[in-house]
């Protein structure tokens, strides 16, 4: 199976910060690279597929990119609801999540 | 609106058996995959399978090749996962999901169906 690797594993950021998370994958994915928000107690929440296509009602504060197996999630600037944990998923070969980072308010 | 609702809470004997439902409203239920994750307590995502409403076709991530089994029945518009032989490390929150076909993204979420297993 694909693994995923994702970094850092938690972070503390403030609002208005702009936050960078990396994920990479054990081999190619091209862009099967999908990315998910959850908070405590609830479901994900789907966030952004192919890499960089932003799902609709996401903010715009919100962008990913990469392809093959280095991928990023950025938040240009941070809101209150934001902090959460996230997840990126392959969805290349079957499907395989990262561990998740966790972003905590500083 | 588009939802995937699942059923209620199961608390299971190692070795048994459990059986999770995940009913579609609100859109074409075979115009979509139906996924299945997994979240142990405290713990990240876990992949687990998917099915194909319309073909009936399915994958598994291999750890659960042989113990878990996805199926559908479209006159009800319900996907179900099965998982077998249950031990205490199965206790988690299990997670249906509506995706693309083309991407395998998961873009709708049910909330969730809690399994605990314990003697």
């Amino acid at each position: 199976d694909i693994q995923m690797t994702q970094s850092p594993s938690s972070l503390s950021a403030s609002v208005g910060d702009r936050i960078t998370i990396t994920c990479r994958a054990s081999q190619s994915i091209n862009n099967y690279l999908n990315w998910y928000q959850q908070k405590p107690g609830e479901a994900p929440k789907f966030l952004i597929y192919a890499a960089s296509s932003l799902q609709s009602g996401v903010p715009s504060r919100f962008s990913g990119s990469g392809s093959g197996t280095h991928f990023t999630l950025t938040i240009s600037s941070l809101q209150p609801e934001d902090f959460a944990t996230y997840y990126c998923q392959q969805s290349s070969f079957r499907g395989s999540f990262g561990q998740g980072t966790k972003l905590e308010i500083k | 609106q588009v939802q995937l609702v699942q059923s209620g809470a199961e608390v299971k004997k190692p070795g048994a058996s459990v059986k999770v439902s995940c009913k579609a409203t609100g859109y074409r239920f075979t115009g979509y995959n139906i996924y299945w994750v997994r979240q142990a307590p405290g713990q990240g995502l876990e992949w687990m399978a998917w099915i194909n409403p319309n073909s009936g076709g399915t994958d598994y991530a291999q750890k659960f090749q042989g113990r878990v089994t996805v199926t559908r029945d479209t006159s009800i518009t319900t996907a179900y996962i099965e998982l077998n032989s249950l031990r205490s490390d199965d206790t988690a929150v299990y997670y249906c999901a509506r995706g693309d076909d083309y991407y395998h993204y998961m873009d709708v979420w049910g909330k969730g169906t809690t399994v605990t297993v314990s003697s």
